[in-house]
């Protein structure tokens, strides 16, 4: 149980281009998804927390215009990196909880993006 | 801020046992947590400690948590060549608001 998935796995654009990641919990209800970014050979950075039918809590200098955030339901939150460029390439994971606060975060397998 | 830090390689002998060490800042972390990544792939959750506790045992997991020092250390016993991935440790900060993550180690295992 608690599976995330994450789609599409990698992604190839242009830049200027705006890119959407979709992030779902398969077989349970998340309460809180988060979204990290981590660069080739480093830790992950947390970008921003979103709850269920609210707006995203965003850490500091994270660009809330150049990443948006939207948690429609319970069981999908999607990242669109907006006017893309080549700087924003990365591997972008999410992750989900499925009780508020709970001690458990379940991770999705990435996403790679690349810009060119 | 939080910090979270981890010696960034560890080589060991197959079957050989693991220890990965992690040092933290956040004395009111309520949990602390053990994440492998395979390359290329998102975090897998191995275990994880509540604060209050001093180890935990999991098959060939053992976590062992110094709460004074504010260390955490996983110990893999058998490492095998499926054990090679890197491990991160995490803090849930007070709350389990959000994790902050360690550099991350790379395991690295030898014939």
């Amino acid at each position: 149980g608690a599976v995330v998935s994450q789609h599409p796995s990698w992604v190839i654009c242009k830049s200027g281009t705006s890119v959407k990641i979709e992030c779902r919990s398969l077989d349970f209800q998340a309460t809180t998804m988060f979204w990290y970014r981590q660069f080739p050979k480093q830790s992950l950075m947390l970008m921003a927390t979103s709850n269920e039918g609210s707006k995203a809590t965003y850490e500091q200098g994270v660009e809330k215009d150049k990443f948006l955030i939207n948690h429609a339901s319970l069981t999908l939150s999607t990242l669109t990196v907006t006017s893309a460029h080549p700087e924003d390439s990365s591997f972008y994971i999410c992750s989900a909880q499925d009780r508020p606060k709970g001690e458990t975060q379940y991770f999705g397998p990435g996403t790679r993006l690349l810009v060119l | 801020g939080e910090d979270v830090e981890q010696s960034l390689f560890l080589s060991v002998r197959e079957g050989d046992s693991s220890v990965i060490n992690c040092t933290y800042t956040d004395s009111s972390s309520t949990y602390l947590y053990w994440y492998k990544q395979e390359p290329g792939a998102g975090l897998q959750l191995l275990t994880y400690i509540f604060s209050n506790m001093d180890m935990k045992q999991d098959q060939r997991l053992t976590v062992l948590l110094n709460k004074k020092d504010k260390h955490l250390s996983l110990r893999i016993a058998d490492t095998q060549t499926g054990d090679s991935a890197i491990y991160f440790c995490a803090d849930s900060g007070f709350g389990n608001e959000k994790l902050t993550f360690g550099t991350g180690t790379r395991l690295t295992i030898i014939p």
